[in-house]
């Protein structure tokens, strides 16, 4: 059984630009959840699709935007990149949400904002 | 809100020390999980504890979820060099619709 999926591993842009970072979760998965990571900050919630909607969503601003298409892939798109976006981004799908909730994480996607 | 404080936030010791790290809240948590994560890679799940007082086992790692549901423990024997990393706790609450809540991580370096 083929594990989340991030695609790319690496990218760097330069400040100003957008990016649009993609999700593979484990099939059968309909939730896919996205998380910045930074050595200061740790592991910030950005926001969580389900069956397409969006049901959570963390403090990011609005230029943090994703979406979940109808086979559960998942796309996070961030605009008008700033330097304080470089961190390793991950992606996280779970079978339901519920309290026994257990989230599998890509590899992520180290970005680096220049 | 809530949140989940972990300590220590650094730990480094010798191979075949035994070592606690901690994870406390305020909050009442569903379940808690904990994750290992290596430099450049996802976390991995390593367990996940629902019940109040709930002990778990995973060879020389012992869980522990607090009765009140409040904080956990992760408790390592004899240590290798290969349980280096990241060690993260994340809770899963109603009131926040079972998002999960992450503490900001115990890295743990054991030197051979």
């Amino acid at each position: 059984k083929a594990g989340v999926t991030q695609t790319p591993r690496y990218l760097i842009k330069t400040r100003g630009q957008q990016v649009t970072l993609s999700c593979s979760p484990i099939s059968g998965h309909r939730s896919v959840s996205w998380y910045q990571q930074t050595p200061g900050q740790g592991l910030q919630f950005l926001f969580e699709y389900f069956s397409e909607t969006q049901r959570n969503k963390g403090n990011f601003p609005g230029r943090f935007s994703g979406r979940q298409f109808s086979n559960s892939r998942s796309e996070m798109n961030v605009s008008t990149l700033e330097l304080g976006d470089s961190a390793l981004y991950l992606c996280a799908s779970s079978f339901l949400r519920d309290r026994n909730t257990e989230a599998f994480f890509g590899q992520g996607t180290r970005l680096t904002v220049v | 809100t809530q949140l989940l404080e972990q300590s220590p936030q650094f730990l480094s010791i010798q191979e075949g020390e035994n070592l606690t790290v901690y994870c406390n809240s305020s909050s009442v948590f569903s379940s808690l999980q904990w994750y290992r994560q290596e430099p450049g890679e996802g976390p991995v799940l390593l367990v996940t504890v629902v019940t109040g007082g709930e002990v778990k086992k995973l060879k020389r790692l012992t869980f522990q979820f607090g009765d009140a549901r409040k904080d956990s423990s992760l408790h390592i024997t004899a240590a290798q060099p290969g349980d280096t990393g990241l060690y993260l706790c994340a809770g899963a609450a109603r009131s926040s619709n079972y998002k999960l809540t992450f503490g900001k991580g115990t890295l743990l370096t054991v030197n051979p």
